[in-house]
């Protein structure tokens, strides 16, 4: 059963980059495709990359995943104030036969 | 472009049931497996159901299997949830989601939501 561990919270000044990590607690993890959540103050989730690392259509280059091994990762690069979201990271359980979603990551633009 | 509408929440008391509904459109609904997904109030997303395109697969969270029912509707392009024997733990709002393959299934497009209280 696969946990993902998120930091709760993430600061950064406009400009600047930031990076979100996500963590596996299952070795199954290391096998799976990560994917990653923008949820907008009182909005629904939007997927923002899949399989890893990649951007669906309309996604700014600005926004890059990446992993390896048993952790994943979300760079926002040239943050703006919109950009102060929860991130989530998730991927399938096959144990569980079902998706895990990390707890999330309060992006604060300072 | 993709429309999700969910609608049926509310109010209700622990140990009832409502029916949850999310009218699809601007896609092939019959060719796309579905999800469903809630989100306690100031809490993180917590996946509860998918369905198979053509309903041959269903899979449940361990916290909600047993009590709830996925199911869908191919000639209304509708997805519904049945929530039996509510907990007050059970109050979300609850997303459906599109899937999407590209290589390997995931939720892509999601609804708006739609609050569901249980309470007494």
């Amino acid at each position: 059963q696969s946990v993902l561990t998120q930091p709760p919270s993430a600061s950064v000044t406009p400009g600047q980059r930031v990076a979100i990590s996500c963590s596996g607690s299952s070795s199954d993890f290391g096998n799976n495709y990560v994917y990653w959540y923008q949820q907008l103050p009182g909005t629904a989730p939007k997927l923002l990359i899949y399989r890893n690392d990649q951007r669906p259509s309309g996604v700014p280059d600005r926004f890059s995943g990446s992993k390896s091994g048993t952790s994943a990762s979300l760079a926002i690069s040239g943050v703006r104030s919109e950009d102060e979201a929860d991130y989530y990271c998730a991927t399938w359980d096959a144990s569980l036969s079902g998706w895990v979603f990390g707890a999330g990551t309060k992006l604060t633009v300072l | 472009q993709v429309q999700l509408v969910e609608s049926g929440g509310g109010v209700v008391q622990p140990g009832r049931s409502l029916r949850l509904s999310c009218a699809a459109s601007g896609f092939f609904f019959k060719a796309y497996g579905m999800h469903w997904v809630r989100q306690a109030p100031g809490k993180g997303l917590e996946w509860v159901a998918f369905i198979s395109y053509d309903a041959t697969k269903e899979y449940y969270s361990e916290s909600v299997k047993g009590r709830f029912t996925i199911s869908r509707d191919n000639s209304k392009d509708t997805l519904h949830l049945q929530l039996n024997s509510l907990r007050p733990e059970d109050t979300a709002v609850y997303y459906c989601a599109k899937e999407d393959c590209a290589g390997d299934c995931f939720p892509d497009f999601w609804g708006q939501g739609t609050l569901v209280s249980v309470s007494s």
